[in-house]
């Protein structure tokens, strides 16, 4: 049981070049999660998926994209990277039922810099 | 954004000394979470709270749900060095959690 895993770990490009962040788990979880975290900021909701087949923005969703694969994997795409999306991405999932004995796992991060 | 006001932002302790620190929002909240990051690593789940006035212990850690359900409070009991981290608080409102800015905790040997 690996829990919440995401690849790459660590990832450099330049300004206008696209990646996509990969992000599984392995809990059955039904909800998942993207985030961005920068200094001083905490972490930001990029944005999430309530179930299978299900996206919605978060907080801070311009300049991404996201595809709820199946059940167990939900990637993040950058289409044209900028500057400000250097930040560190964690991928997390949710265990339990919407607010009802609600638990959120998260994975190791992906470290971005966009040069 | 909307974020959770956590204090103390950092705090150097002695080796052995209790730790005290909360969240509070100008939010009510169904779920409190707290977190522990390591440098490097992501936030690992320290306690999770679900009922105003809920009391939780996990190990030296011991966690409560505020009443008012606007604020959660995280003590450290008896410090040592591998406390070391950044602790952060979550809560989560109707689809979506919101999180503290973290408190960073030194321990003094």
């Amino acid at each position: 049981n690996a829990g919440v895993t995401q690849t790459p770990k660590f990832q450099v490009l330049k300004t206008g070049q696209s990646m996509t962040l990969q992000c599984a788990q392995d809990m059955n979880h039904n909800s998942m999660y993207w985030y961005r975290q920068d200094p001083g900021m905490g972490l930001r909701l990029i944005y999430y998926s309530a179930s299978e087949g299900t996206t919605d923005k978060g907080e801070v969703p311009n300049g991404y994209n996201v595809s709820r694969l199946n059940k167990r994997e939900f990637s993040l795409r950058l289409e044209s990277a900028a500057p400000s999306q250097t930040s560190v991405y964690f991928c997390a999932s949710t265990r339990g039922l919407a607010g009802v004995q609600e638990t959120q796992y998260f994975g190791p991060g992906t470290r971005l810099l966009v040069l | 954004g909307q974020q959770l006001n956590q204090s103390p932002q950092s705090m150097f302790i002695q080796e052995g000394e209790d730790v005290s620190m909360n969240c509070t929002s100008s939010s009510i909240f169904n779920t409190w979470l707290w977190y522990k990051q390591e440098p490097g690593e992501g936030p690992v789940l320290l306690i999770a709270l679900y009922k105003a006035g809920e009391l939780t212990s996990n190990g030296r850690l011991t966690a409560q749900f505020g009443i008012t359900r606007k604020d959660s409070f995280l003590n450290i009991s008896a410090s040592i060095p591998s406390d070391v981290g950044i602790y952060f608080c979550a809560g989560r409102g109707t689809y979506k959690y919101i999180f503290g800015t973290g408190t960073r905790l030194k321990v003094l040997a």
